[in-house]
């Protein structure tokens, strides 16, 4: 079956633009995952969603950043002015249900280059 | 705030030699998973520890849980060139909802 899927998968940006990221979870999966990996790093937690409430947003680096799942299935990462700081792999992860034990499956990330 | 610590955090051998990387911490962690990444991709699932002292084998990778659950390592019998990538552990706290804490990975090179 499918995977996790992103698009766009390369997005370059200006400063002080927005950008929409987008993530097609696993059909079924619960529970979604957002990561940033900056280059050279490990992926950091940005926040986490069960079905369409997002129930922690604690790693979001600034009020610039907002994640939305409207109807519990595909989500949107928003960066609102864009700075330089923000380039990085953005990766979504969905796990059919979100427990310590539940595999979570990735997508190829977005590359975010913002000049 | 959990952290892990993976070393080497770069390694070059030749294909055939044997390898270990590690990944500690002062937290303790419900469970540990390693991940490959490989360029380009997102990272895709090796092994899950749970229980404390824990070894799980799969073919050729060796994983291993710390008994106080703080630390693992991988090592890599005879490598080979398709073991290349980046090789991440993440620690799971337990709560679920908190997404999962990785390390900043080592990255792999087995030449030919």
């Amino acid at each position: 079956g499918a995977g996790v899927s992103q698009s766009p998968r390369y997005k370059v940006a200006k400063r002080g633009q927005d950008v929409a990221l987008r993530c097609d979870p696993i059909s079924g999966h619960v529970s979604l995952f957002w990561y940033q990996q900056a280059l050279g790093q490990g992926p950091e937690f940005l926040t986490y969603f069960q079905n369409e409430a997002q129930l922690d947003k604690s790693g979001l680096p600034s009020d610039r950043f907002f994640a939305e799942r409207p109807e519990g299935s595909v989500s949107t990462l928003k960066i609102q002015r864009t700075q330089q700081e923000d380039s990085a792999v953005y990766l979504c992860a969905s796990s059919f249900s979100g427990g310590p034990m539940d595999t979570q499956y990735f997508g190829p990330g977005t590359r975010l280059t913002v000049l | 705030t959990q952290l892990l610590e993976q070393s080497p955090q770069f390694l070059s051998i030749q294909e055939g030699e044997n390898l270990t990387v590690y990944c500690n911490s002062s937290s303790v962690f419900s469970s540990l998973q390693w991940y490959r990444q490989e360029p380009g991709e997102g990272p895709v699932l090796l092994v899950t520890v749970v229980t404390g002292g824990e070894v799980k084998k799969l073919k050729r990778l060796t994983f291993q849980f710390g008994d106080a659950r703080k630390d693992s390592s991988l090592h890599i019998t005879a490598a080979q060139p398709g073991d290349t990538g980046l090789y991440l552990c993440a620690g799971d706290s337990g709560g679920g909802a908190d997404g999962l804490t990785f390390g900043k990975g080592t990255h792999l090179i087995i030449q030919p």
